[in-house]
């Protein structure tokens, strides 16, 4: 059974320019969940999206916005990149988006801005 | 707001040493806490999780006691092995939401 697939594993952009992030969650799972993870630091919440709406929302700002899809999968949409939008995005889905019915997170893409 | 505070790294013991890693939080209501490990290149993994107060949760060896008196979460392994290396991060789920609250980490790295 697949668990999170995020692509692309690694990508490289210029300040200014946007990008695209995608996941599809586990099978069973209709939640997904993004989070940021600077190098050093624990990853901290973007938002979370369920039934195709964006449902919570962390403190980030409008550049940073999601879509999700009728088969649950998602996509995470970065504007105007900023040096300091270097990262690791995780991406990590569930049933329902409750905690106690456990969380699967995936490997991550790996995004540089240069 | 809900936080975890987490001790910091990095943290480099030898094979069959015991492991502490101390986690603290701050948190309205009562939330539920976990232990997850992050191995190079990989994602984030449930090690263990704890839903009420003096729930003991526990996996692979690995041990944490949700004290609400002490608002504290530590993690601890009798004895660690080489295969334990990778960072470890104390989180809070919110009971407010369905979001979590991460430390920022602790590197583990076990020694032959």
């Amino acid at each position: 059974d697949a668990g999170v697939t995020q692509s692309p594993t690694h990508l490289i952009k210029t300040r200014g320019q946007q990008v695209t992030l995608r996941c599809s969650p586990k099978s069973g799972h209709d939640t997904v969940s993004w989070y940021q993870q600077a190098l050093g630091q624990g990853p901290q919440f973007i938002f979370q999206y369920y039934e195709e709406e964006e449902r919570q929302r962390g403190n980030f700002p409008d550049r940073f916005s999601g879509h999700q899809f009728p088969n649950y999968s998602s996509e995470l949409n970065v504007n105007a990149l900023l040096l300091g939008d270097s990262a690791l995005y995780l991406c990590a889905s569930s049933f329902s988006g409750r905690l106690s019915y456990g969380y699967t997170f995936g490997s991550g893409t790996r995004l540089t801005v240069v | 707001g809900d936080s975890v505070t987490q001790m910091e790294g990095p943290v480099t013991l030898s094979e069959e040493a015991f492991l502490t890693i101390n986690c603290t939080y701050t948190a309205t209501g009562y939330p539920s806490l976990f232990w997850y490990v992050q191995y190079p290149g990989e994602g984030l993994q449930l090690l263990l999780k704890a839903t009420k107060a003096d729930d003991k949760g526990s996996n692979k060896g690995f041990e944490a006691t949700y004290r609400k008196e002490t608002t504290s979460f530590h993690l601890e392994k009798g004895s660690v092995q080489v295969s334990d290396s990778a960072v470890y991060f104390c989180a809070l789920g919110s009971n407010t939401g369905n979001q979590f609250y991460f430390g920022t980490g602790t590197s583990l790295t076990v020694i032959p």
